[in-house]
């Protein structure tokens, strides 16, 4: 299977640590993003890179978040001191670089919970 | 501001009934509209998209959805409902930019027998 994968699926955590999470793209998509997913609601854009550039961030995205892509491969998400509010889903997407629009894959994304 | 709305929190229907989930946007622009299911423990697979053309678009799974201008709307439809179509259901926006897909709060669907 070559769609998007994400590492890991679950993670639980005590307020304050930090946590990383692992997004891997589909192999030819240059554009890669960062959603956040809390119960009952629909994705909420986070970040946005095209291969290793960031170029677009949600007020969403505090100083805590830190996001990259380095060499435009896969992406890591990092939350420090976290809070209980960061609990939720977080879900990466990629998508080529196209005219036609957005059409973004998404991988199943990793729960955060924050105990 | 570009927004989605889904007014309905979840619908039931039964096994063969047809179905018609709501969606109205607010975007300037043509706008680039989807569909998307989220399955308990699945990422979102996309269902359909509509950028230009046919107001009618045909999908997966056999939904469709119609693009009506007139009432900022992208509604989707499906004949006859199947057990496996239990999921939830979101509709959403992408500006022309490309980059930001702007979703609903969605629609969890029940089948009953």
């Amino acid at each position: 299977d070559t769609g998007v994968s994400q590492d890991p699926r679950h993670k639980i955590t005590k307020r304050g640590q930090n946590v990383t999470f692992r997004c891997d793209p589909i192999s030819e998509h240059n554009r890669l993003y960062w959603y956040r997913q809390t119960l009952g609601q629909g994705p909420e854009f986070l970040t946005y890179f095209q291969n290793e550039a960031q170029l677009e961030k949600s007020r969403l995205l505090s100083d805590r978040f830190s996001a990259e892509r380095p060499k435009g491969s896969f992406s890591t998400l990092e939350i420090q001191r976290t809070e209980q509010g960061d609990s939720a889903m977080y879900l990466c997407a990629s998508s080529l670089e196209s005219g036609r629009g957005n059409e973004q894959f998404f991988g199943p994304g990793t729960r955060l919970t924050v105990l | 501001a570009q927004s989605v709305t889904q007014p309905d929190i979840h619908i039931t229907v039964s096994e063969g009934a047809s179905l018609e989930l709501r969606c109205n946007y607010s975007y300037g622009a043509t706008p680039y509209l989807f569909w998307y299911v989220q399955s308990p423990g699945q990422g979102l697979q996309l269902l359909l998209k509509y950028f230009s053309g046919d107001t009618l678009v045909q999908g997966i799974k056999g939904f469709e959805a119609e693009f009506k201008r007139s009432q900022s709307s992208f509604n989707l439809r499906k004949p006859s409902v199947h057990w496996s179509d239990a999921a939830e259901y979101f509709c959403a926006v992408g500006d022309t930019g490309g980059f930001k897909t702007i979703f609903g709060a969605g629609t969890r669907l029940f089948v009953k027998a």
